[in-house]
């Protein structure tokens, strides 16, 4: 089975632009999850979606929101970008199972720069 | 304080060498814990998964788990330079349904030299 795949791997925005991010996860998952890495926080959830609904959000702001696909592709949107939003932006797709029996699987990344 | 806390390193060991990395946490919810490594440019990938209190053994690898203590460990022995990342323990509790919230910590720099 192909990975996770996220696109593009590397953007270069400026302050105030919008960015959308994309996420392909592994063929049959029904679950994709958002995480933002920096080096001071570590990985933080951002949400999750399972079967085009958001089923969990983390403590970020409005700013960054989501949707997924009927074929469970999921795009994750940062409006009005701000310098503090460069990191590196990980999805994960998994079954959607219950947790106790569910595996994440992550992509790559995309790293986003805001200048 | 953050949920999880983990000791950031860097860690710097020999070849061979037997490594402990560690995490402890605040939330008595917590019933699932994992272990992931993350190769420099590339996405975390699941090492290994516990559920509740006890050890989990593969391999070189064993996790534990002591929720009385709120700590879990990994345990790396024969630590090889391929097993130079960074290792990030990851926690999720049930919350009414079926979801996938992770809580990280911030990981820790491993380097193993040759």
């Amino acid at each position: 089975k192909a990975g996770v795949t996220q696109t593009p791997r590397y953007l270069i925005k400026t302050r105030g632009q919008q960015v959308t991010l994309s996420c392909s996860p592994i063929s049959g998952h029904r679950s994709v999850s958002w995480y933002q890495q920096t080096p001071g926080q570590g990985l933080q959830f951002l949400f999750e979606y399972f079967s085009e609904t958001q089923r969990n959000k983390g403590n970020f702001p409005g700013r960054f929101s989501g949707r997924q696909f009927s074929n469970s592709r999921s795009e994750m949107n940062v409006s009005t970008l701000e310098l503090g939003d460069s990191a590196l932006y990980l999805c994960a797709s998994s079954e959607g199972r219950d947790i106790g029996t569910d595996t994440q699987y992550f992509g790559p990344g995309t790293r986003l720069t805001v200048l | 304080q953050k949920e999880v806390e983990q000791d950031p390193g860097p860690l710097s060991v020999p070849e061979g060498a037997i490594v402990s990395l560690n995490c402890t946490y605040s939330n008595s919810a917590f019933q699932y814990f994992m272990w992931y490594r993350q190769y420099s440019r590339k996405g975390p990938e699941l090492l290994m998964y516990t559920y509740s209190s006890g050890n989990k053994e593969d391999g070189r690898f064993t996790a534990q788990v002591d929720k009385s203590s709120k700590y879990i460990s990994l345990f790396i022995r024969d630590s090889q330079p391929s097993d130079s990342a960074t290792y990030l323990c990851a926690m999720g509790a049930p919350l009414g349904g079926a979801t996938n919230k992770l809580i990280f910590g911030t990981g820790t720099l491993l380097a193993v030299q040759p």
